[in-house]
């Protein structure tokens, strides 16, 4: 099966604009979970889709908004960027059923905003 | 408050050196998992533990869920520059919520 795939792989923005953000799960794969990586605050929860609803949201302001379509590919939003919004979002894919808590992690996108 | 803290935050050793890598919380965890990153990449499962007290085995790595599933360690044996990376462990499973929570990372450097 092929991994998760994210689009773009490189991103600069500048402080004010915003920008979107595109996943693509593994086939099969209904839930997509959102995180941003930095090095200050490591690995945190964005949001999860799951048959184009949110199930779950972290703690982030309502500039982070994040949509699922029918074929379970999500995308992420950010309005008026921030400096501090430059980070590594990475987009994970999960089975339906995931007691686990197991992630399959894209190569993620690299935001900078300048 | 960070839910699970790692230790130690950053590793430096030689090729052929042992070392374990820790992960520690005091929360339960229905799960735990534990993620490799290479720079400019995701984060790659490497294993999943579900049992308190269970051990598994991948290859050189042996990974430890505590009796209590409060904690967790990796151990490397004979490290190799190809183990160099960040190690992460994720928590699922706390007040029923399967949203794992990650560690800040293990920073993994192997030189040959």
């Amino acid at each position: 099966k092929a991994g998760v795939t994210q689009t773009p792989r490189y991103l600069i923005k500048t402080r004010g604009q915003q920008v979107t953000l595109s996943c693509s799960p593994i086939s099969g794969h209904r839930s997509v979970s959102w995180y941003q990586q930095t090095p200050g605050q490591g690995l945190q929860f964005l949001f999860e889709y799951f048959s184009e609803t949110q199930r779950n949201k972290g703690n982030f302001p309502g500039r982070f908004s994040g949509r699922q379509f029918s074929n379970s590919r999500s995308e992420m939003n950010v309005s008026t960027l921030e400096l501090g919004d430059s980070a590594l979002y990475l987009c994970a894919s999960s089975p339906r059923t995931n007691l686990a808590g197991e992630q399959y992690f894209g190569p993620g996108t690299r935001l900078t905003v300048t | 408050t960070q839910l699970l803290e790692q230790s130690p935050q950053f590793l430096s050793i030689q090729e052929g050196e042992n070392l374990t890598v820790y992960c520690n919380s005091s929360s339960v965890f229905s799960s735990l998992q534990w993620y490799r990153q290479e720079p400019g990449e995701g984060p790659v499962l490497l294993v999943t533990v579900v049992t308190g007290g269970e051990v598994k085995k991948l290859k050189r790595l042996t990974f430890q869920f505590g009796d209590a599933r409060k904690d967790s360690s990796l151990h490397i044996t004979a490290a190799q520059p190809g183990d160099t990376g960040l190690y992460l462990c994720a928590g699922a499973g706390t007040g029923g919520s399967y949203i794992p929570t990650f560690g800040r990372g293990t920073s993994l450097i192997v030189h040959p």
